[in-house]
């Protein structure tokens, strides 16, 4: 069954650290990848998406992606967190040529001062 | 223009009431979506509009009745809901592309409406 995991519900970390959030996926060939961020109360943004090409993607806000095809892995990073970035993280794909996204179940990020 | 924005805010009604959400974008997106997010959840797709035209319903109950006026707006529909329909509804747009395969090249969603059903 096609599947996305967020391995880690949670992660802290300072103000100012590095970050790192896991994604892994599960399909029978790579799908469109993406990251979406959820401040409380508000709808997803978009950070980053890759679909083919340079492995390491660029996103706003200062994050980046990598996509591993060996490990079926798509881990999201930030090298320096800032307090604005505590949010719910959600790693998501989408199957070529399909409509539905898959979420994964988040990972909810705290910083600390 | 790139936003969806999303009306209202918050609504609260009762279970035998009639409501409607509404969705606007003018991004030219020709794909749509009403997800519904219950707390600390991922959201849970409910329905897909792509060319105006209802393209997927993720057997969701009857008394969710949505609707595409045009390619810019979306409504959902709402009657006789339960206290368990609580939840935010979110909607988003995509764009898409035919011929080759439909895909969504990543979502642009709305700040979502928050729903208590009493």
């Amino acid at each position: 069954a096609q599947s996305v995991t967020q391995p880690d519900i949670h992660i802290t970390v300072s103000e100012g650290a590095s970050l790192e959030l896991r994604c892994n996926y599960s399909y029978g060939a790579t799908p469109y990848l993406f990251w979406y961020v959820q401040s409380p109360g508000q709808g997803l943004q978009l950070l980053l998406k890759y679909f083919s090409g340079d492995t390491l993607v660029q996103g706003i806000k200062g994050f980046e992606a990598e996509f591993k095809r060996s490990q079926s892995s798509f881990n999201l990073r930030k090298p320096s967190v800032h307090w604005s970035d505590a949010a719910e993280y959600f790693c998501a794909v989408v199957k070529l040529g399909g409509f539905k996204t898959i979420f994964g179940a988040g990972t909810r990020l705290f910083v600390k001062a | 223009d790139t936003e969806v924005t999303q009306t209202p805010k918050h609504l609260v009604m009762g279970m035998t009431n009639k409501k409607s959400l509404k969705c606007e974008q003018h991004m030219g997106h020709r794909a749509m979506y009403w997800y519904k997010q219950k707390a600390k959840k991922p959201p849970e797709l409910m329905f897909v509009y792509s060319y105006e035209k209802l393209s997927i319903n993720e057997s969701v109950p009857s008394r969710f009745s949505p609707e595409c006026p045009n390619s810019s707006l979306l409504n959902l529909h709402l009657h006789a809901l339960q206290p368990e329909d609580s939840a935010l509804y979110l909607c988003a747009s995509s764009q898409e592309t035919r011929g080759r395969g439909r895909s969504n090249y990543g979502y642009t969603f709305g700040s979502g409406t928050r729903l208590t059903v009493v």
